[in-house]
């Protein structure tokens, strides 16, 4: 079946350092990709997304490239910051309208230091 | 523009009890779909309900149930709860086939706890 596979957290960093969590997918078919960030006792924000391969998507300074070769859609950043400390789900979406379930990967906590 | 909204916030049941959830859209949207996200976990897809019919099921058993109202507002109900169903239930909302903007917006969740 459909499935996303996320780097295991967490991921601490420095404030100003650069950002990568990885992100892999296994699908049927060509999926919309997405990345969504939670952060402490709140719901999913949608952060970012991508529709067709080579597409980047962008949103706050963060970025990530639908990669169709190698199935990725690894999610960058190029200075972190104390308030990016969050949960990051990498997803995927097929279909449209009705039948567009996503399927998340386990998510990816990010720690950010000063 | 009110987003997503969902009640209550925080739940306790204990086995065996049936418990109801309730989600309103975001302004404009016609389609909600129901995750579950397990402590730890990324969310499970439960359901999606469009024009008041249930459209799509996740691998849930049917003790999950759910609704959609008129004004797109919906409900989740779990029968016969257990230890397991507790989780972070999220809503989700988004604009079906009739428009271009499919990108699903969620909630702020509803927090049960099954003792």
């Amino acid at each position: 079946g459909d499935s996303v596979t996320q780097m295991e957290g967490p991921v601490t960093l420095s404030e100003e350092a650069f950002l990568t969590i990885n992100c892999t997918y296994t699908a049927t078919g060509y999926p919309s990709l997405f990345w969504y960030v939670q952060y402490p006792g709140e719901g999913l924000q949608l952060l970012l997304k991508a529709t067709k391969a080579d597409d980047k998507g962008s949103n706050k300074g963060f970025e990530a490239t639908y990669r169709k070769e190698t199935t990725s859609f690894h999610l960058e950043k190029g200075s972190v910051q104390v308030s990016d400390s969050a949960v990051y789900f990498c997803a995927l979406r097929l279909g449209t309208g009705t039948a567009s379930k996503l399927t998340f990967g386990t998510g990816t906590r990010l720690q950010v230091t000063l | 523009d009110a987003g997503v909204t969902q009640s209550p916030t925080h739940l306790i049941k204990t086995r065996g009890q049936q418990v109801t959830l309730r989600c309103s859209p975001k302004s404009g949207h016609d389609t909600v779909s129901w995750y579950q996200q397990a402590l730890g976990q990324g969310p499970q897809f439960i359901f999606q309900y469009y024009e008041e019919e249930e459209r799509q099921r996740g691998n849930f058993p049917d003790r999950f149930s759910g609704h959609q109202f008129p004004n797109y507002s919906s409900e989740l109900n779990v029968n016969a709860l257990l230890l397991g169903d507790s989780a972070l239930y999220l809503c989700a909302s988004s604009l079906g086939p009739a428009g271009r903007q499919e990108t699903q917006y969620f909630g702020p969740g509803t927090r049960l706890l099954v003792l």
